[in-house]
């Protein structure tokens, strides 16, 4: 597609219940990161994927958040046991990788945010 | 982690004024990025800046990486220039990539 798409674009769930977010990086995009943004606030960087590589997990903040990503496309975010904190907007943004004398870096460049899904957990 | 702070918090003009947003942070970065994030949520590429200047249209910005501050510059202001504007950075330092560090952002409302 022209862009980053994510689904659902909306979520209610119960506390307690488990949820999965979606999200189709740009072709080609080999960098994939996921983004929590609670109500006014900025973006709170959660995870990363590069390529093939094990992910970056450092910002996940808890053990109930874990990713998966299927080759160099797309990611599921799975959320355990929901809680009412856990409600916020989940972006998802990717890009291409830097490339300096034809060794990939771990920094990024550009990246491109998707519509998002607002989880709301009751 | 590095610090990104942006001022003014609030800013709200008459239609056709300029203004200036800032971003300071604290530490040497491979990425910075400013957004609009419009009334839907969506957050629209505006510049990708880790240094120098650029123009487009009615918006320009400046990064200074060696005193580590980014200017946003908006031009002829209209109304649906309002939103808030974030500055983003992916910080040089670590073995690791950490996505990028947002500032709280400026919230600009332009007034008919």
């Amino acid at each position: 597609g022209a862009g980053v798409s994510q689904s659902p674009s909306n979520k209610v769930t119960e506390k307690g219940k488990d949820v999965e977010l979606r999200c189709d990086p740009i072709s080609g995009h080999t960098a994939l990161y996921w983004y929590r943004q609670r109500l006014g606030q900025g973006l709170e960087f959660l995870i990363y994927f590069q390529g093939n590589s094990a992910p970056d997990k450092s910002g996940l903040p808890s053990d109930r958040f874990s990713a998966e990503r299927t080759g160099e496309s797309v990611s599921t975010l799975t959320i355990q046991r929901t809680q009412q904190e856990d409600s916020a907007v989940y972006l998802c943004a990717s890009s291409l990788p830097k490339r300096t004398s034809g060794v990939l870096l771990k920094s990024s460049y550009e990246q491109y945010f998707g519509p998002g899904t607002r989880l709301t957990v009751t | 982690g590095i610090q990104v702070e942006q001022s003014p918090p609030d800013l709200i003009l008459q239609e056709g004024a300029n203004s200036t947003l800032r971003c300071n942070f604290s530490d040497s970065v491979n990425n910075l990025q400013w957004f609009h994030q419009n009334p839907w949520g969506q957050l629209i590429n505006l510049f990708y800046i880790p240094s120098g200047t650029k123009q487009n249209g009615r918006l320009s910005a400046t990064t200074v990486a060696t005193e580590r501050y980014s200017l946003l510059y908006i031009s002829s202001s209209q109304t649906t220039d309002s939103g808030v504007y974030f500055c983003a950075v992916e910080r040089r330092s670590g073995g690791g990539a950490d996505g990028l560090t947002f500032g709280k952002g400026t919230h600009l409302i332009i007034q008919p």
